[in-house]
Parts: C-alpha cells; sequence; structure tokens
C-alpha cells in the first residue's frame, strides 16, 4: 500500500502548456516536500509546505497543501523543457518518527520543445 | 557552499564481498539519512543517525546492513556479504539542526553486485 500516491504517472506535453502533479493520501502529514530528480542524480529539494491551505510559488512552479494536509499539488505554468524530469513528493505522516521521510513513486514529466 | 557529497558515486562489488558507501552532510548540518532506491521502486528510508548516535533505523534490514556517523569524518553505510538484491541506488541526506523534515539529498551511490 503506496501511503503517497502520485498522478498521472507519466506527463508527456508540449512546450508552453500548463500542468498539474498530484500528491494524494489517506494519511495526515505534519510537512510535505517536493523534489526534482535528473536521471543519474539526486533528488533537488524544490519545496517544504507545513501549514494546510498554504500556497507556495517559485517562479512558474506553484505548490499548495491541501487543508487538511492530506494532499499537495504542484502546478507548472508555461512549461519549458528544462522542467522535464522526475518529480516526487515526499512527507512525514502524522505518528511517524521524525526524519523518516515517505516517498511517493514519482511524475515523470517530458516537456517536447 | 558545498552540498551533500557521497562516494564513491558508483561501486561495483561481487557476491559476497563487503560495500562501503561515504555520505558528508552539509556544512552545519548535524542529521544524517540514508535511502535507498531500487529498479522501478521509489525511494526507502533506511536510517537516521546524529553525530555518534543511531536515532531511526526502522528501515534497515535486519541482516548484513549497519550505519554509523562519527565524531569525526563521514556517515558510513556499510553492506556485508552483499547479494545481487542489493543492487541500488543509495542517497544520503542531510537536514540542519531543528529541521528533520527539510532534507538536501546528495548525489548518490549507484551501487552493481555481480
Amino acid at each position: 500500500t503506496q501511503l503517497l500516491e502520485q498522478s498521472p504517472q507519466f506527463l508527456s506535453i508540449q512546450e508552453g502548456e500548463n500542468l498539474t502533479v498530484y500528491c494524494n493520501s489517506s494519511s495526515v502529514f505534519s510537512s510535505l516536500q517536493w523534489y526534482r530528480q535528473e536521471p543519474g542524480e539526486g533528488p533537488v529539494l524544490l519545496v517544504t509546505v507545513v501549514t494546510g491551505g498554504e500556497v507556495k510559488k517559485l517562479k512558474r512552479l506553484t505548490f499548495q497543501f491541501g487543508d487538511a494536509r492530506k494532499d499537495s499539488s504542484l502546478h507548472i505554468t508555461a512549461a519549458q523543457p528544462g522542467d522535464t524530469g522526475l518529480y516526487l513528493c515526499a512527507g512525514r505522516a502524522g505518528g511517524t518518527s521524525y526524519g523518516k521521510l515517505t516517498f511517493g513513486q514519482g511524475t515523470i514529466l517530458t516537456v517536447h520543445p | 557552499n558545498a552540498g551533500v557529497m557521497q562516494n564513491p558515486r558508483h561501486l561495483v562489488r561481487r557476491r559476497g564481498q563487503e560495500a562501503r558507501l561515504r555520505c558528508s552532510p552539509m556544512k552545519g548540518h548535524s542529521h544524517v539519512y540514508w535511502y535507498r532506491q531500487l529498479p522501478e521502486e521509489g525511494l526507502k528510508f533506511m536510517v537516521y543517525l546524529q553525530k555518534e548516535n543511531i536515532i531511526d533505523e526502522s528501515g534497515m534490514p535486519k541482516e548484513r546492513f549497519s550505519a554509523e556517523f562519527p565524531k569525526e569524518g563521514p556517515s558510513i553505510l556499510r553492506i556485508q556479504q552483499v547479494v545481487r538484491g542489493d543492487s541500488a541506488a543509495y542517497f544520503c541526506a542531510s537536514s540542519p539542526p531543528g529541521s528533520t523534515d527539510t532534507q538536501y539529498f546528495g548525489p548518490g551511490t549507484r551501487l552493481t553486485v555481480l
């Protein structure tokens, strides 16, 4: 059973399009992180959200944490080929010991020029 | 401002040999975490360490795997008598004091067991 479900698993779009990636759970999370990973490299931290309803923006990326802290979304505006990569959500479920992050399976994004 | 460093980046071992993976956290970070990424699977937590202490090893296999973070030097993940199923990418992450959820990852060590 996957604690964090990401959707879609694969996303192939054209440059300039908008997209949203979802991260859902039946559990409440104390915090949630989004990472981007390229082949052969480690995950790069994009954002941490901790408050229900929180919205954070990073240039063309908008991250939202659900009011109940059970879900999150990543929205990319006007996608560019450089956005191509594996996007991972991760978090610490309530009641889980500190430092132990659970990861989703990831969304593989391909942006075609 | 160097990030998390891991070495070696690639490691090849034959079945039965030992593998030692090293991790140096970011400057000022006192928490180290190890994760494993198996082919076609997501990242899985293995262990959380502070200097000279194992805080949570609930994700570590019961046998052959051990980890340490000594007072001086890098954190070491040690796998004894490796088997083919140990082939994976092993990632180390670190976090600053008081912020265990915000973890910064290294580039990983890709272990191949022949």
